[in-house]
Protein backbone atom coordinates (compact mmCIF):
# COMPACT_ATOMS: atom_id res chain seq x y z
CA UNK A 1 0.00 0.00 0.00
CA UNK A 2 1.10 3.57 -0.72
CA UNK A 3 2.04 5.89 2.59
CA UNK A 4 2.82 9.38 2.60
CA UNK A 5 4.92 10.58 5.57
CA UNK A 6 5.56 14.35 6.03
CA UNK A 7 8.29 14.62 9.25
CA UNK A 8 7.30 18.38 9.94
CA UNK A 9 4.69 18.83 12.12
CA UNK A 10 4.94 22.20 12.33
CA UNK A 11 7.09 24.61 10.89
CA UNK A 12 7.68 28.77 10.86
CA UNK A 13 9.07 31.40 8.32
CA UNK A 14 9.58 34.79 8.46
CA UNK A 15 7.94 36.71 6.14
CA UNK A 16 9.77 37.22 2.80
CA UNK A 17 11.99 34.55 4.10
CA UNK A 18 12.35 31.01 2.04
CA UNK A 19 10.54 27.75 3.38
CA UNK A 20 10.83 24.02 2.37
CA UNK A 21 8.29 21.46 3.59
CA UNK A 22 9.42 17.47 3.47
CA UNK A 23 7.74 14.65 1.80
CA UNK A 24 8.47 11.35 1.57
CA UNK A 25 6.32 8.39 -0.12
CA UNK A 26 6.35 4.85 -0.67
CA UNK A 27 5.44 3.09 -3.80
CA UNK A 28 6.18 0.01 -5.92
CA UNK A 29 4.40 2.06 -8.90
CA UNK A 30 6.61 3.48 -11.65
CA UNK A 31 4.39 6.10 -12.65
CA UNK A 32 2.02 8.30 -10.14
CA UNK A 33 0.83 11.58 -9.65
CA UNK A 34 2.07 13.63 -6.27
CA UNK A 35 0.68 16.97 -5.27
CA UNK A 36 0.81 19.55 -2.56
CA UNK A 37 -2.69 20.76 -0.86
CA UNK A 38 -2.95 23.69 1.38
CA UNK A 39 -5.31 23.68 4.21
CA UNK A 40 -5.62 27.67 5.80
CA UNK A 41 -7.38 27.72 8.86
CA UNK A 42 -10.92 27.13 8.39
CA UNK A 43 -11.18 27.36 4.74
CA UNK A 44 -11.33 24.70 1.86
CA UNK A 45 -8.22 22.61 1.01
CA UNK A 46 -7.06 24.20 -2.47
CA UNK A 47 -4.12 22.53 -4.95
CA UNK A 48 -0.99 24.56 -5.23
CA UNK A 49 0.96 22.18 -6.97
CA UNK A 50 1.25 18.63 -8.70
CA UNK A 51 3.87 16.72 -10.29
CA UNK A 52 3.85 13.61 -12.86
CA UNK A 53 6.68 11.02 -12.28
CA UNK A 54 6.92 10.63 -15.41
CA UNK A 55 8.57 14.37 -16.07
CA UNK A 56 12.04 14.88 -14.50
CA UNK A 57 11.49 18.34 -14.82
CA UNK A 58 10.16 19.84 -11.01
CA UNK A 59 7.04 22.10 -11.39
CA UNK A 60 6.81 25.32 -10.17
CA UNK A 61 3.80 28.04 -9.66
CA UNK A 62 5.48 30.91 -8.79
CA UNK A 63 6.00 31.08 -5.74
CA UNK A 64 6.02 27.54 -4.93
CA UNK A 65 8.32 24.81 -6.56
CA UNK A 66 9.00 21.12 -6.39
CA UNK A 67 12.62 19.52 -5.94
CA UNK A 68 11.37 16.01 -6.65
CA UNK A 69 13.40 13.24 -6.60
CA UNK A 70 12.25 9.92 -7.46
CA UNK A 71 14.81 7.49 -6.37
CA UNK A 72 14.89 8.90 -2.95
CA UNK A 73 10.70 8.89 -3.57
CA UNK A 74 11.44 12.42 -2.14
CA UNK A 75 8.85 15.55 -2.90
CA UNK A 76 9.63 18.48 -0.94
CA UNK A 77 7.90 22.10 -1.41
CA UNK A 78 9.80 25.16 -1.41
CA UNK A 79 8.08 28.67 -1.02
CA UNK A 80 9.41 31.65 -1.69
CA UNK A 81 9.02 35.35 -0.27
CA UNK A 82 6.70 34.26 2.15
CA UNK A 83 3.77 35.79 2.94
CA UNK A 84 1.48 35.64 5.83
CA UNK A 85 -1.74 34.16 3.33
CA UNK A 86 0.77 31.14 3.27
CA UNK A 87 -0.08 30.44 6.69
CA UNK A 88 -1.67 26.81 6.22
CA UNK A 89 -1.83 23.45 6.77
CA UNK A 90 0.27 22.01 3.81
CA UNK A 91 -0.54 17.89 2.76
CA UNK A 92 1.18 16.29 0.51
CA UNK A 93 -0.32 14.11 -1.53
CA UNK A 94 -0.15 10.20 -3.72
CA UNK A 95 -2.16 9.37 -6.48
CA UNK A 96 -2.15 6.10 -8.56
CA UNK A 97 -3.19 7.73 -11.92
CA UNK A 98 -4.20 11.35 -12.55
CA UNK A 99 -8.52 10.44 -11.43
CA UNK A 100 -7.69 8.21 -8.37
CA UNK A 101 -8.21 8.61 -5.31
CA UNK A 102 -5.79 10.75 -3.29
CA UNK A 103 -3.47 9.51 -0.10
CA UNK A 104 -2.66 12.29 1.71
CA UNK A 105 0.03 12.52 4.67
CA UNK A 106 -0.35 13.84 8.03
CA UNK A 107 0.24 17.51 6.96
CA UNK A 108 2.86 20.07 8.41
CA UNK A 109 1.52 23.35 9.84
CA UNK A 110 3.04 26.17 8.56
CA UNK A 111 3.11 29.78 10.11
CA UNK A 112 4.52 32.72 8.64
CA UNK A 113 5.48 35.37 11.38
CA UNK A 114 5.36 39.08 9.99
CA UNK B 1 -18.65 27.91 -11.59
CA UNK B 2 -19.53 27.83 -7.70
CA UNK B 3 -17.04 25.59 -6.70
CA UNK B 4 -18.29 22.09 -4.23
CA UNK B 5 -20.72 22.44 -1.83
CA UNK B 6 -21.50 20.39 1.46
CA UNK B 7 -25.09 20.69 3.34
CA UNK B 8 -24.59 20.88 6.37
CA UNK B 9 -21.72 22.76 7.20
CA UNK B 10 -21.88 21.38 11.03
CA UNK B 11 -24.14 18.51 12.62
CA UNK B 12 -23.85 17.69 16.31
CA UNK B 13 -25.96 14.43 16.77
CA UNK B 14 -26.64 12.02 19.38
CA UNK B 15 -24.37 8.50 19.49
CA UNK B 16 -27.12 5.84 17.62
CA UNK B 17 -29.00 8.39 15.63
CA UNK B 18 -28.48 8.48 11.88
CA UNK B 19 -27.07 11.73 9.79
CA UNK B 20 -26.88 12.10 5.85
CA UNK B 21 -24.39 14.66 4.41
CA UNK B 22 -25.13 16.11 0.47
CA UNK B 23 -22.25 17.27 -1.52
CA UNK B 24 -23.10 19.13 -4.95
CA UNK B 25 -20.01 19.18 -6.89
CA UNK B 26 -19.01 21.83 -9.57
CA UNK B 27 -21.87 20.66 -12.39
CA UNK B 28 -19.48 19.24 -15.45
CA UNK B 29 -17.34 17.09 -12.77
CA UNK B 30 -18.05 12.68 -13.40
CA UNK B 31 -16.04 11.92 -10.47
CA UNK B 32 -17.16 12.63 -6.72
CA UNK B 33 -14.86 11.80 -3.69
CA UNK B 34 -15.67 11.40 0.11
CA UNK B 35 -13.13 11.91 2.34
CA UNK B 36 -12.54 11.60 5.98
CA UNK B 37 -10.46 14.30 7.90
CA UNK B 38 -10.23 13.49 12.04
CA UNK B 39 -8.13 16.63 13.69
CA UNK B 40 -4.64 17.15 12.70
CA UNK B 41 -4.61 14.50 10.38
CA UNK B 42 -4.55 14.54 6.86
CA UNK B 43 -7.76 13.62 4.70
CA UNK B 44 -8.88 9.95 4.58
CA UNK B 45 -10.57 8.41 1.43
CA UNK B 46 -13.53 7.18 2.14
CA UNK B 47 -15.27 6.04 -1.66
CA UNK B 48 -15.21 8.11 -4.68
CA UNK B 49 -18.33 7.52 -7.93
CA UNK B 50 -17.82 8.06 -11.58
CA UNK B 51 -21.19 9.34 -12.88
CA UNK B 52 -23.55 7.47 -10.59
CA UNK B 53 -21.33 4.15 -10.41
CA UNK B 54 -19.69 3.95 -7.33
CA UNK B 55 -16.09 2.30 -7.79
CA UNK B 56 -14.05 2.04 -4.91
CA UNK B 57 -15.06 1.95 -1.08
CA UNK B 58 -12.13 1.97 1.66
CA UNK B 59 -12.38 -0.60 4.39
CA UNK B 60 -12.82 2.43 6.49
CA UNK B 61 -16.16 2.37 5.21
CA UNK B 62 -18.17 -0.01 7.43
CA UNK B 63 -21.73 -1.14 6.82
CA UNK B 64 -23.18 1.60 9.46
CA UNK B 65 -21.87 4.23 6.17
CA UNK B 66 -23.18 4.22 2.84
CA UNK B 67 -22.93 7.05 0.23
CA UNK B 68 -25.13 7.49 -3.51
CA UNK B 69 -24.81 9.41 -6.23
CA UNK B 70 -28.43 8.50 -7.96
CA UNK B 71 -28.08 10.28 -10.71
CA UNK B 72 -24.66 10.93 -11.14
CA UNK B 73 -24.82 14.64 -9.97
CA UNK B 74 -25.25 15.46 -6.18
CA UNK B 75 -24.08 12.80 -3.69
CA UNK B 76 -25.39 11.79 -0.25
CA UNK B 77 -23.04 10.26 2.79
CA UNK B 78 -24.98 8.53 5.40
CA UNK B 79 -23.75 7.17 9.10
CA UNK B 80 -26.31 4.95 10.64
CA UNK B 81 -25.87 4.35 14.26
CA UNK B 82 -23.59 6.89 14.62
CA UNK B 83 -20.75 6.84 17.39
CA UNK B 84 -18.21 8.55 18.71
CA UNK B 85 -15.35 8.00 16.25
CA UNK B 86 -17.41 8.76 13.69
CA UNK B 87 -16.35 12.57 14.82
CA UNK B 88 -14.70 13.80 11.75
CA UNK B 89 -15.02 16.61 8.94
CA UNK B 90 -16.22 15.06 5.91
CA UNK B 91 -14.68 16.52 2.69
CA UNK B 92 -16.29 15.91 -0.39
CA UNK B 93 -14.51 16.74 -3.71
CA UNK B 94 -15.05 16.58 -7.09
CA UNK B 95 -13.24 16.14 -10.75
CA UNK B 96 -13.51 15.56 -14.57
CA UNK B 97 -11.86 13.06 -16.80
CA UNK B 98 -12.73 14.98 -19.59
CA UNK B 99 -9.61 17.13 -20.40
CA UNK B 100 -6.44 17.72 -19.14
CA UNK B 101 -6.98 19.52 -15.78
CA UNK B 102 -7.34 16.49 -13.09
CA UNK B 103 -7.05 18.69 -9.93
CA UNK B 104 -9.69 17.32 -7.17
CA UNK B 105 -11.94 20.40 -6.03
CA UNK B 106 -12.58 20.26 -2.24
CA UNK B 107 -15.82 21.69 -0.43
CA UNK B 108 -15.83 23.16 2.81
CA UNK B 109 -17.22 20.54 4.45
CA UNK B 110 -19.77 18.87 7.28
CA UNK B 111 -18.15 19.02 10.51
CA UNK B 112 -19.90 15.70 12.63
CA UNK B 113 -19.76 15.82 16.22
CA UNK B 114 -21.11 12.53 17.82
CA UNK B 115 -22.02 13.12 22.10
Amino acid sequence: AQTVTQSQPEMSVQEAETVTLSCTYDTSESNYYLFWYKQPPSRQMILVIRQEAYKQQNATENRFSVNFQKAAKSFSLKISDSQLGDTAMYFCAFSETSYDKVIFGPGTSLSVIP
Amino acid sequence: DTGVSQDPRHKITKRGQNVTFRCDPISEHNRLYWYRQTLGQGPEFLTYFQNEAQLEKSRLLSDRFSAERPKGSFSTLEIQRTEQGDSAMYLCASSSTGGPNYEQYFGPGTRLTVT
